[in-house]
């Protein structure tokens, strides 16, 4: 029944390590997104996409990639992840670029 | 640059008072804004949003209030219960980028029994 699902839910990994944080909405949406919030709980886009085609993409270094499947799914792939990396990532999708916004539950990643 | 912030990080009210969380925002050119409830552990969940050519707008319990002279956004909880107990942000999104939300900082809603 979860609308905007993401996994792992929790992630403890070394610096150095690749991992992938999956996400899947069963909204029927055509747009998708990953936020990343940090300690003081700050929201920020990351990345956007419209049908499998990115259309916003922050200033987010390039160890980040996003890859969409399908419509309804959007991984984010991290690698040789660093210390700062540790934050709480965060599904989302929208039926148009602009619409609600629903999030998912969130990924709380820890690189030690 | 332009920017969304609230006015106080936690905001402490009794049960059964009206709650007031303020918002403000740099950017006029801003033309739809929105309201998130975050509970601990779990996502940002849609309160209320409204667009720029209103004024005012109400749900169950909860009234947005937005005024574009001052920037300002207002979310207004009725008769506050320990279940409002929560982080709430507000965020806008422009027109010339609309999937694009730019959040407050937060502020805390604790609900004293």
């Amino acid at each position: 029944d979860t609308a905007v699902s993401q996994t792992p839910k929790y992630l403890v990994t070394q610096m150095g390590n690749d991992k992938s944080i999956k996400c899947e909405q069963n909204l029927g949406h055509d747009t998708m997104y990953w936020y990343k919030q940090d300690s003081k709980k700050f929201l920020k886009i990351m990345f956007s996409y419209n049908n499998k085609e990115l259309i916003i993409n922050e200033t987010v270094p390039n160890r980040f990639s996003p890859k969409s499947p399908d419509k309804a799914h959007l991984n984010l792939h991290i690698n040789s992840l660093e210390l700062g990396d540790s934050a709480v990532y965060f599904c989302a999708s929208s039926s148009v670029s602009g619409n609600t916004i629903y999030f998912g539950e969130g990924s709380w990643l820890t690189v030690v | 640059g332009e920017s969304v912030g609230l006015h106080l990080p936690t905001l402490s009210v009794q049960e059964g008072d009206n709650s007031i969380i303020n918002c403000a925002y740099s950017n006029s050119a801003s033309d739809y804004f929105i309201w998130y409830k975050q509970e601990s552990g779990k996502g940002p969940q849609f309160i209320i949003d409204i667009r720029s050519n209103m004024d005012k707008r109400q749900g169950q319990r909860v009234t947005v209030l937005l005024n574009k002279t001052v920037k300002h956004l207002s979310l207004q909880i009725a008769a506050t219960q320990p279940g409002d107990s929560a982080v709430y942000f507000c965020a806008h999104a422009m027109s010339s980028n609309t999937g694009k939300l730019i959040f407050g900082q937060g502020t805390t809603l604790q609900v004293k029994p």
